[in-house]
């Protein structure tokens, strides 16, 4: 079935330090969407990535779609406390199925 | 405006005991989905409805039932739990024109001994 693989698995940086996370699809996506957990809450919704080459900026956070919209990224520059919390992609092929990479969890160290 | 509501927050069961996990929306959202989250492996989808009387599987639906009455409840079935459905469950709503998008419920976070 369609996979969505995301790395790393866990980061751990200083304060102001930039972090990335990856997603990578075994197929071609429609789109790719964007979450954020905070420890001991839910997903909440960041951005929705649809076009090939797509790039959409959140203030600090920037998120790009690959050219073959196969492959996202998440860059967050100069990272604070308030950024910890895990990071998923989310890969859409058609419907309304989901299929969630397994995470980045991000810790920052002040 | 409640968003989704997820109960209860917290449950212990005994293997081979059954029990329902309640989710409702205010939101009049047409999609509604479950997933279960295990450390390392993210979010899998468990069932989801796009309308009410209309349900389908998921990733991992094994052990779990849904139904779909009406438009505002989707509630999750553990027919006989078993540990490996120790796990946190979130409920999930989304609009039918943006359909992809997800808002989540707080989660169940389930143990069976």
């Amino acid at each position: 079935g369609q996979q969505v693989m995301q790395i790393p698995q866990y980061q751990h940086v200083q304060e102001g330090e930039d972090f990335t996370t990856y997603c990578n699809s075994s197929t071609t996506l429609s789109n790719i969407q964007w979450y954020k957990q905070r420890p001991g809450g839910h997903p909440v919704f960041l951005i929705q990535l649809v076009k090939s080459g797509e790039v959409k900026k959140q203030k600090r956070l920037t998120f790009q779609f690959g050219e073959a919209k196969k492959n996202s990224s998440l860059h967050i520059t100069a990272t604070q406390t308030t950024d910890v919390g895990t990071y998923f992609c989310a890969g859409v092929k058609g419907g309304n199925k989901l299929v969630f990479g397994a995470g980045t969890i991000l810790r920052v160290k002040s | 405006n409640a968003g989704v509501t997820q109960t209860p927050k917290f449950q212990v069961l005994k293997t081979g005991q059954s029990m329902t996990l309640q989710c409702a929306q205010d939101m009049n959202h047409e999609y509604m989905s479950w997933y279960r989250q295990d450390p390392g492996m993210g979010l899998r989808l468990i069932h989801y409805s796009v309308g009410a009387g209309i349900t389908d599987q998921g990733e991992v639906p094994n052990g779990y039932n849904v139904s779909r009455s009406t438009t505002e409840d989707f509630p999750l079935r553990l027919l006989s739990a078993a540990p490996s459905q120790t796990s946190v469950y979130f409920c999930a709503s989304s609009d039918r024109l943006i359909k992809n998008i997800q808002y989540f419920g707080a989660g169940t976070r389930l143990s069976v001994l």
